[in-house]
């Protein structure tokens, strides 16, 4: 099966900071990369899908890239409502999940 | 609107058997995958498995092939979820969630609790 790794773990920013989190694939996916926000105590809300498009509704402020094995999502300005556990998924071959990163507010 | 509606929180003990559903709601429920996806106590998301309700088309992960079964019944739009014999770390919270480009509409999760 196909291995996520998302780096770093944990993230510490300020509000308006740009923000940058990795994801890696252990071998190719193409564009099947999908980024989830997850707050505390609810379920995962998808914010990106085929690598870089914008599902309706999110924020213009976040955005992704990459193509193959590395993959990124990026939040341009960061914002209290940011506070989350970011993961990423491959949909490529069956499925997977990265171990996610948490942001935290500074 | 397009909803997943789960099974309420259940209380198990090791070696009870078990079977949480999740149903669909505003959509044409025979035509999307729906996964499952597997959430232990301040962890993260695992991918559990898949299932086609129009024919019932099953994948596993690897890690939960054999240890759980995937069902469906397209006339009542509902998938389910199903242990034989529960352990205490099958505790988590288990989503279902369907499939487009990405999981765009999860459930509220259900939270299984196995002790003793």
């Amino acid at each position: 099966d196909i291995q996520m790794t998302q780096s770093p773990s944990t993230l510490s920013a300020s509000i308006g900071d740009r923000v940058t989190i990795t994801c890696r694939a252990s071998q190719t996916i193409g564009m099947w990369l999908a980024w989830y926000q997850q707050k505390p105590g609810k379920a995962p809300e998808l914010l990106i899908y085929k690598a870089s498009t914008l599902e309706s509704g999110v924020p213009s402020r976040f955005s992704g890239s990459g193509f193959g094995t590395e993959f990124t999502l990026t939040i341009s300005s960061l914002q209290p409502d940011d506070l989350a556990t970011y993961y990423c998924q491959q949909y490529d071959n069956y499925s997977s999940f990265g171990q996610g990163t948490k942001l935290e507010i500074k | 609107e397009v909803q997943l509606v789960q099974s309420g929180a259940e209380v198990k003990k090791p070696g009870e058997s078990l079977k949480i559903s999740c149903k669909g709601f505003g959509y044409s429920f025979t035509k999307y995958w729906l996964g499952w996806v597997r959430q232990m106590p301040g962890k993260g998301l695992e991918w559990m498995g898949i299932i086609y309700p129009a024919d019932s088309d099953t994948r596993y992960s690897p890690s939960f092939e054999g240890r759980v079964t995937m069902s469906a019944d397209r006339s009542i739009s509902t998938v389910y979820l199903q242990w034989n014999s529960l352990e205490a770390s099958d505790t988590a919270i288990y989503y279902c969630a369907r499939q487009g480009d990405g999981y765009n509409t999860w459930g509220q999760g259900t939270l299984v609790t196995v002790s003793s």
